[in-house]
């Protein structure tokens, strides 16, 4: 069974750093690219970050550019988002996700962390 | 204000055939294929179409996608209180080099 399980959010003061991790079990995770995903509270979702099965190509949302940074370790099934200079815009459920290679569509998600940034 | 334009909400009684719209441009999904989510309440996304009209394995065949030009559209027949949920469409914008979703539309059974 295909899991990805996001850990690592939490409260965190404004300009503060975080890093969430996903773990993928139930598939051979290499092949696949991966993303992340936030939804802020009582709102739609917003992509942020893909990066592709060798650690590239990386893109990122306009919205976090130069603050934060995806990484993946293929040897660890796990992905990663570090997470600095947090605002508190950046407040939402965070979502690793995987894009299916045939499709592109995202064809599973974990089950989210949450992230609060407040003071 | 997101990029795709989904309308807020939408309703229908047991049994009704519901629409949802998806709007966008020709660098998103004039120029790639639309994707739609289903979240329910309190839990993650769940794809329901990929490649305009195309299910995944699991989903009814109630569920079905159409693309013309910049829009899209989802259509759920034999409408079911189980269907109340938050429905996304997603496509590639190459103008953005990202994923870019709609707002949601919240679906509501009477």
């Amino acid at each position: 069974e295909v899991q990805l399980v996001e850990s690592g959010g939490g409260l965190v003061q404004p300009g503060g750093s975080l890093r969430l991790s996903c773990a993928a079990s139930g598939f051979t995770f290499s092949p696949y690219s991966m993303n992340w995903v936030r939804q802020a509270p009582g709102k739609g979702l917003e992509w942020i970050s893909y990066i592709g099965t060798s650690s590239s190509p990386i893109h990122y949302a306009d919205s976090v550019k130069g603050r934060f940074t995806i990484s993946r370790d293929n040897a660890k099934n796990s992905l990663y988002l570090q997470m600095n200079s947090l605002r508190a815009e950046d407040t939402a459920v965070y979502y690793c996700a995987r894009r299916d290679p045939r499709s592109h569509a995202f064809d599973f998600w974990g089950q989210g962390t949450m992230v609060t940034v407040s003071s | 204000q997101s990029v795709l334009t989904q309308p807020p909400s939408a309703s229908g009684t047991p049994g009704q055939r519901v629409t949802i719209s998806c709007s966008g441009s020709s660098s998103n999904i004039g120029s790639n294929t639309v994707t739609w989510y289903q979240q329910l309440p309190g839990t993650a996304p769940k794809l329901l179409i990929y490649s305009n009209n195309q299910r995944p394995s699991g989903v009814p065949d109630r569920f079905s996608g159409s693309k013309s030009g910049t829009s899209a559209s989802l259509a759920i027949s034999g409408l079911q209180s189980e269907d109340e949920a938050d429905y996304y469409c997603a496509a590639w914008d190459a103008s953005l080099n990202g994923w870019v979703f709609g707002g949601g539309t919240k679906l509501t059974v009477l």
